[in-house]
């Protein structure tokens, strides 16, 4: 079945930047869908980071020009870059699969990861 | 951006209740919507799709409808596995969005 699995560093300094990946297993990250990162601050509610499917990406406004996804076909995973973090990007961070079409959801996710940014 | 408001935010309910959260868009989103359920420490986990779409393996006591701007997940008979904070998200349009949570505890 499809598994998805994050990895990186979980502690952080502020005006440093987040690095995550996102290790794809099950499928190919070369297949049929999105792509998709998303953040939970402790205590918290969802928000959207963003997505990729075939070399097109969209973001969320409120974080794009920090933002950065990207595919690594080679090693079947996803990445996340998020520059100039802040106390306020802390959270669990979680990647998931989004399918296309008339019923599209996030289907698969990560167990998450949670990043700290503190100095 | 699209906003979602779910209600109630808080909900306290015994075993064997019929429990029903309302999730309303700010604009139409068609039955572009599903509903996740997420227990402590743990990621969301898909339950209904397309509105009202019962995802493989959920039970069949969960049930979503609605269309447009106003939306319902309905818990025919709760379980004790059943409490947890519930959402719903958009995915009619960028940024997608998700609503505020809707956390089902034990009365």
């Amino acid at each position: 079945q499809v598994q998805l699995q994050e990895s990186g560093p979980g502690l952080l300094k502020p005006s440093g930047t987040l690095s995550l990946t996102c290790a794809v297993s099950g499928d190919s990250i070369s297949s049929n869908y999105w792509w998709s990162w998303i953040r939970q601050p402790p205590g918290k509610g969802l928000e959207w980071i963003g997505e990729i499917f075939s070399g097109t990406t969209k973001y969320n406004p409120s974080l794009e020009s920090r933002v950065t996804i990207a595919v690594d076909k080679s090693r079947n995973q996803f990445s996340l870059i998020l520059s100039s973090v802040t106390a306020a990007d802390t959270a669990v961070y979680y990647c998931a699969r989004k399918s296309r079409g008339e019923l599209r959801s996030m289907e698969y996710w990560g167990q998450g990861t949670l990043v700290t940014v503190s100095s | 951006d699209i906003q979602l408001t779910q209600s109630p935010s808080f909900l306290s309910a015994s075993v064997g209740d019929r429990v029903t959260i309302t999730c309303r868009a700010s604009q139409g989103i068609s039955s572009y919507l599903a509903w996740y359920q997420q227990k402590p420490g743990k990621a969301p986990k898909l339950l209904i799709y397309g509105a009202s779409n019962l995802q493989s393996g959920v039970p069949s006591r969960f049930s979503g409808s609605g269309s447009g701007t106003e939306f319902t997940l309905t818990i025919s008979s709760l379980q004790p596995e059943d409490f947890a904070t519930y959402y719903c998200q958009q995915l009619n349009s960028y940024p997608l969005t998700f609503g505020g949570g809707t956390k089902v505890e034990i009365k």
